[in-house]
């Protein structure tokens, strides 16, 4: 059976960090390209982060670009978003998704996990 | 970025009625686009990729087309299962964007 799991989400202060994670089974996560989407009233749904199957080449939506890191480790099957210097506007839920290889569609997501950024 | 704007905001149709989605992209995106479906309290779910490929397990009575900037997702006959908020999304250019969403109902 395929799962995803996000958690480590939570209320943090405005400015401070937060790391979540994806741990999934059920597929083949190495041949997977895997991304963060957030999903937020104001902005809807919003892909802030990407990386390829490999590791290599992660990229980030110019809102997050220069506060959030993604990484995977392919030998734990986990996805990680490092998130800092947060900010009032990244409060929302943030679901991992994965597309195989590199067809950047999200054919698979997890339940989402809901980041609150309080002033 | 890609902006991708949907139309309707909402749609309230009866089953066995047809229902049209639009999406439009700010530019061309070739046929790289998906369309996601999304009941309340649950994730997205891939209904379409590259305009038309329908995803494994969506019945038949999806169909996407279009290319460039004028994509069109088709339910053909509604059932009360497919009361959702219906996404696109474009691949074609990094950020992927999502469009707004229609929100299909059942009436």
């Amino acid at each position: 059976q395929v799962r995803l799991l996000e958690s480590g989400g939570g209320v943090v202060q405005r400015g401070g960090s937060l790391r979540i994670s994806c741990v999934t089974s059920g597929f083949d996560f190495g041949t997977y390209g895997m991304y963060w989407v957030r999903q937020s009233p104001g902005k809807g749904l919003e892909c802030v982060a990407m990386i390829r199957y490999s590791g290599s080449d992660p990229r980030y939506a110019d809102s997050v670009n220069g506060r959030f890191s993604i990484s995977r480790d392919n030998s734990r099957n986990t996805l990680y978003l490092q998130m800092s210097s947060l900010r009032l506007d990244d409060t929302g839920v943030y679901y991992c998704a994965a597309s195989y290889g590199d067809t950047n569609y999200f054919v698979l997501w997890g339940q989402g996990t809901l980041v609150t950024v309080s002033s | 970025e890609v902006v991708l704007t949907q139309s309707p905001a909402t749609l309230s149709l009866s089953p066995g009625d047809r229902a049209t989605l639009s999406c439009k992209a700010s530019q061309s995106i070739d046929i790289f686009l998906g369309w996601y479906q999304q009941k309340p309290g649950q994730s997205p779910r891939l209904v379409i990729s590259d305009a038309s490929d329908r995803a494994t397990g969506i019945p038949a009575r999806f169909s996407g087309s279009g290319s460039g900037t004028d994509f069109t997702l088709t339910i053909s006959s509604l059932e009360p299962e497919d009361s959702a908020i219906y996404f696109c999304q474009q691949r074609n250019n990094w950020p992927f964007t999502l469009g707004g969403g229609t929100k299909v109902e059942i009436k």
